[in-house]
């Protein structure tokens, strides 16, 4: 398809377990985004990428989340020993490469965490 | 640090009724502004936005009006449809080369026949 796919949709782990989200990009956008969503929240802002460069990972709420990219395009965010507070809805967004005039930013459907 | 403070919801208004959701903002200088729209089972869409004071974003019968001197973003519509029924979230960016967005917790729109 044309637009920002993620998976899984769907994520059910147990508290301490590994997860991993995947990102695919709208082809030749340059720049992503992964935002988390808690429950009748706003997004947050986790972490940016221009290309294969993690730019801005000021939004990482712990040093249990780790987010890659490495060849430009799909992008990974893991979570380890994850824990009851990291359920949420995980997005992620592209766009074209930042510039002065703003591109619009294409968001995913999201992946859904439980975290049991 | 950058904040968005938007209207709590739920909001329930008939159809064709006018419609308001209020949104203010805290940040240095001269954000750019956002309303992000979820409908229900689909991702976040940008529905309007205003980069410079004054500027009025439209899209889709919605219009916003970026207002400096009140550091607000209001959402209007004239006549509501069922169809607007979602969650909006108003949203500002502060950094070029990056911008990365600051949302407001989201108004939930239902609108009734």
């Amino acid at each position: 398809g044309a637009g920002v796919s993620q998976s899984p949709r769907y994520k059910v782990a147990k508290r301490g377990q590994d997860v991993a989200l995947r990102c695919d990009p709208i082809s030749g956008h340059v720049s992503l985004f992964w935002y988390q969503q808690a429950l009748g929240q706003g997004p947050e802002f986790l972490t940016y990428f221009q290309n294969e460069a993690q730019l801005d990972k000021s939004g990482l709420p712990s040093d249990r989340f780790f987010a890659e990219r490495p060849e430009g395009s799909v992008s990974t965010l893991k979570i380890q020993r994850t824990q009851q507070e990291d359920s949420a809805v995980y997005l992620c967004a592209s766009s074209l490469k930042g510039a002065v005039y703003l591109p619009s930013k294409f968001f995913g459907p999201g992946t859904r965490l439980t975290v049991l | 640090g950058n904040s968005v403070t938007q209207m709590e919801g739920p909001v329930t208004l008939s159809e064709e009724a006018f419609l308001t959701i209020n949104c203010t903002y805290t940040a240095t200088g001269y954000p750019s502004l956002f309303w992000y729209v979820q409908y229900p089972g689909e991702g976040l869409q940008l529905l309007l936005k205003a980069t410079k004071a004054d500027d009025k974003g439209s899209n889709k019968g919605f219009e916003a009006t970026y207002r400096k001197e009140t550091t607000s973003f209001h959402l209007e519509k004239g006549s509501v449809q069922v169809s607007d029924s979602a969650v909006y979230f108003c949203a500002l960016s502060k950094d070029f080369g990056n911008e990365k967005l600051t949302f407001g917790t989201g108004t939930r729109l239902t609108i009734i026949p």
